[in-house]
């Protein structure tokens, strides 16, 4: 049972626009919500997180998105550049434990 | 910040040997680690956790005697793949916390290629 879902496996975006990526969950328990980046034979990389008392967390370019009532996630890059292209994956935190990983979403940001 | 290192970047070796994985924190404690696997064009699966000191707790479905994890000192926690098969080529990431964000600090990964 997948308990992090991105049901977009890729996105193609314009520089300079807006990158909207999304992630769902089904655990309420949940306490951490993580976006990675990740290119092909590399560990991912931190990009942003919001805890899951909070529903909006800002850093730069990068701003995620948390509603806790629908369960549902988002990541905007604002404005998108070609050096945003990679993985991006969706990951949340059990109490304390382990992250649980989303099938990631492939940005495409063409300039 | 806190770095972990993953040795080494690739291996390939030959079908029935076995190939040891390093994770290594380096400049931090690491009581936790964590092995994850990617299939190609697919998420990250974890595999295990790994407690220093103690036995590593697998996920459902994983084979422990064939991934053998040994986490004997706080900086440095091992993946061992025995008698390895083609099926168990896949890229192999550790991780260890602290990370950034309340997340974990990642390894560069390994690639695994069994023939």
């Amino acid at each position: 049972d997948q308990q992090v879902k991105q049901n977009s496996p890729s996105l193609s975006v314009q520089e300079g626009r807006i990158s909207i990526l999304n992630c769902d969950y089904t655990n309420s328990m949940f306490d951490y919500f993580l976006w990675y980046k990740k290119y092909p034979a590399e560990g991912p990389t931190f990009l942003i997180s919001i805890s899951s008392i909070k529903d909006k967390n800002e850093d730069g370019r990068f701003t995620v998105f948390l509603n806790k009532s629908a369960k549902h996630l988002s990541l905007h890059i604002v404005p998108s550049q070609p050096g945003d292209s990679a993985v991006y994956f969706c990951a949340a935190r059990e109490y304390g434990n382990k992250l649980v990983f989303g099938a990631g979403t492939i940005l495409r940001v063409k300039s | 910040g806190a770095v972990v290192s993953q040795h080494p970047s690739r291996v390939i070796c030959k079908s029935g040997t076995s190939v040891k994985i390093e994770c290594r924190s380096l400049d931090f404690q690491a009581t936790t680690m964590f092995w994850y696997r990617q299939f190609p064009k697919q998420s990250l699966m974890l595999m295990a956790t790994s407690n220093e000191g103690s036995k590593a707790t697998y996920e459902q479905g994983v084979e422990k005697d064939k991934f053998l994890i040994n986490h004997a000192s706080l900086t440095l926690s091992t993946l061992t793949v025995t008698s390895a098969h083609p099926e168990d080529s896949s890229f192999y990431i550790c991780s260890a916390s602290p990370g950034q964000g309340g997340g974990y600090t990642f390894g560069s990964g390994t690639r695994l290629t069994v023939v």
